[in-house]
């Protein structure tokens, strides 16, 4: 089944403990590209990728790191988390970019920082 | 600020009813995809307008984009129950896509 696979579903965590958010798709997707979605703030984008080791910064990039090792994974890193990292993250993929082709999301990651 | 404001914010209607979410800019984009996201899933792309003025219908749901580009409407005709989610909206520029922060849609058996 094509999909977009995010792990973990819930993760709790205290300020400063670093942590990963992995993030696999299966549809030899070029673009990734990784969400947090707040309260009345809708989807923001952090990182993004184009393909194999490139990636860009999108609107919120502060605190949050990404590499693009492999194509078909797009880990997230908090080196240093903080409360108000606190929210629901989502990785996308799509084929080539988000012009043409539409993006496929993961089933979202809630995390908490306390 | 969002670049994208949508509304309204949240809307209650009874089955059978027909309902209509705007999304609104003051900025031109090349598309404007719609899509809806149920609890604990992501969002999932309903269509995409590309052309000035262009109608697209899926069964009970039709999407207009302004003839200047810059904004956009769903309409959903005689709302189901299974119609219930979040709708968003977000515009492609320059290969970004922007959201807005969503319409809450509920419909009432």
């Amino acid at each position: 089944e094509a999909q977009v696979t995010q792990n973990p579903r819930y993760l709790i965590t205290v300020t400063g403990k670093k942590l990963t958010v992995t993030c696999s798709q299966n549809m030899n997707h070029e673009y990734m590209s990784w969400y947090r979605q707040d309260p009345g703030l809708g989807l923001r984008q952090i990182y993004y990728s184009m393909n194999v080791e490139v990636t860009d910064k999108g609107d919120v990039p502060e605190g949050y790191k990404v590499s693009r090792k492999e194509k078909r994974n797009f880990p997230l890193i908090l080196e240093s988390p903080s409360p108000n990292q606190t929210s629901l993250y989502f990785c996308a993929s799509s084929y080539k970019g988000i012009r043409n082709s539409p993006l496929h999301f993961g089933n979202g990651t809630r995390l908490t920082v306390t | 600020t969002q670049l994208l404001e949508q509304s309204p914010q949240f809307l209650s209607i009874q089955e059978g009813e027909n309902l209509t979410v705007y999304c609104n800019s003051s900025s031109v984009f090349s598309s404007l995809q719609w899509y809806r996201q149920e609890p604990g899933e992501g969002p999932v792309l309903l269509v995409t307008v590309v052309t000035g003025g262009e109608v697209k219908k899926l069964k009970r749901l039709t999407f207009q984009f302004g003839d200047a580009r810059k904004d956009s409407s769903l309409h959903i005709t005689a709302a189901q129950p299974g119609d219930t989610g979040l709708y968003l909206c977000a515009g492609e520029r320059d290969y970004k896509l922007s959201f807005g922060a969503g319409t809450t849609v509920t419909v009432r058996a």
